[in-house]
């Protein structure tokens, strides 16, 4: 089974401009996050969705958002970058909600993105 | 704010020997779990232990926690350096708005040296 795939891997763009970035979970998983790595804050959590529904917010300001589509293929988009949104942003993806059952997530490569 | 607080920062060991990392988070978690992650890749998850669970092993590594003190620890045991990696260990429970979500500890950069 393919696991979670982002796009794209590598992005880089300037401050005031947006940016999508893309998720494909495995293969029947229903369930997508996002998260946002620095070296200054770590991992953080953005968002959860299910069934095309965000689930779970982190907190971010409204710059950060997401959707998911019928096929739970997900996308995270920051509107008006900041220097500060240069990071590691991971997808994840579970069966079901992850705090349902306690699922198991299963993180993709990243995207790097870089603002100048 | 980030519950989950590694310790150490850093761990150097040889191959063979066993490696022990901390964490320890701030409020009631319903798991807790341990990811590793190379060089900047996405993270694989290791194991979960759930908050009524006191150990669990999984092949080399075994994780404890102790919900009265707020904290678990990871042992590999028997280390390679094929197990050179970052790893964090990530609270999984419910903010105050109910909503549920992972809080990742800034992790522990282990190198195990040939």
């Amino acid at each position: 089974k393919a696991g979670v795939t982002q796009t794209p891997r590598y992005l880089i763009k300037t401050r005031g401009q947006q940016v999508t970035l893309s998720c494909s979970p495995i293969s029947g998983h229903r369930s997508v996050s996002w998260y946002q790595q620095t070296p200054g804050q770590g991992l953080q959590f953005l968002f959860e969705y299910f069934s095309e529904t965000q689930r779970n917010k982190g907190n971010f300001p409204g710059r950060f958002s997401g959707r998911q589509f019928s096929n739970s293929r997900s996308e995270m988009n920051v509107s008006t970058l900041e220097l500060g949104d240069s990071a590691l942003y991971l997808c994840a993806s579970s069966l079901a909600p992850s705090g349902l059952n306690q699922e198991t997530q299963y993180f993709g490569p990243g995207t790097r993105l870089l603002v100048l | 704010s980030q519950q989950g607080e590694e310790d150490p920062q850093a761990l150097s060991i040889q191959e063979g020997e066993n490696a022990t990392m901390n964490c320890s988070y701030k409020t009631s978690i319903n798991n807790l779990q341990w990811y590793r992650q190379n060089s900047g890749r996405g993270l694989v998850h290791l194991i979960l232990i759930r908050s009524n669970e006191r150990e669990k092993h999984s092949g080399r590594l075994r994780v404890t926690l102790d919900t009265s003190k707020k904290s678990s620890s990871l042992l590999i045991t028997a280390s390679r350096a094929a197990d050179t990696a970052s790893y964090f260990c990530a609270a999984g429970g419910y903010s105050g708005a109910g909503s549920y979500q992972l809080t990742f500890g800034k992790g522990t950069k282990l190198s195990v040296i040939p």
